[in-house]
């Protein structure tokens, strides 16, 4: 049972572009929601966390947009680089310090 | 140390030999986790470590795969028998609740199995 799906699985963008990757999650009791970003040859790093009781969240040009009805949430990359390009993991958890339940990943490409 | 280390960064064996991949966590971190990330998949939960509490071991795919935590500090992660599907890059990660800033990883240990 998948209970964190992500789409889309690859996504290419051109400077500056704003892509947007999705994530559906199925466990009403998760309530930590974390995105990750991992370069080649690294472990993921935290990019940017959210908490049900908010809609979005904004740090820097990450910006997470949260639904609790519909039980989704997004990553969006204002004005994107190609530095961001990477694989991107959202997350789930019941509270900050526990066992992370991760999407498959979405390969982001900015091209110059 | 300044981040969460894992030896080897690489480790190729061949099938049926054991392997033992080790992690050092970030100093003070009493949580310890252990992912496994296989090719084009997402990070597949396999054992947590919390404190002097009984490790949460619900992830482990099988009872060849197993870890311990010495000390509360660095953590080993043992695979027994190999099989060519354990191929993949194991990952370490460490946090210290309460704080809100979720898992440090590690580079990952890439195993591979031949």
């Amino acid at each position: 049972q998948q209970q964190v799906k992500q789409s889309p699985q690859s996504l290419i963008v051109q400077k500056g572009g704003i892509p947007i990757i999705n994530c559906a999650y199925e466990n009403t009791a998760f309530d930590y929601f974390p995105w990750y970003q991992q370069f080649p040859g690294k472990g993921p790093a935290l990019l940017i966390a959210i908490r049900p009781d908010v809609s979005e969240k904004k740090e820097g040009r990450f910006t997470i947009s949260f639904n609790k009805s519909a039980k989704q949430f997004s990553l969006h990359i204002m004005d994107s680089q190609p530095g961001d390009s990477a694989t991107y993991f959202c997350a789930a958890s019941k509270g900050s310090n526990y066992k992370l339940t991760f999407g498959k990943g979405t390969l982001l490409t900015v091209n110059p | 140390g300044a981040g969460v280390s894992q030896s080897p960064s690489n480790k190729v064996t061949e099938k049926g030999k054991d392997v033992e991949l080790r992690c050092d966590p970030i100093s003070g971190h009493t949580a310890l986790y252990w992912y496994r990330q296989s090719l084009g998949q997402g990070l597949e939960f396999l054992i947590y470590f919390q404190g002097n509490s009984a490790p949460d071991k619900s992830g482990l795919p099988s009872d060849r795969f197993s870890a311990e935590r010495t000390g509360g500090s660095v953590s080993t992660l043992t695979i027994q028998r190999t099989q060519q599907e354990d191929s993949a890059v194991y990952l370490c990660a460490s946090s210290s609740p309460p704080a809100n800033y979720g898992y440090t990883f590690g580079s990952g240990t890439r195993l591979t199995v031949v």
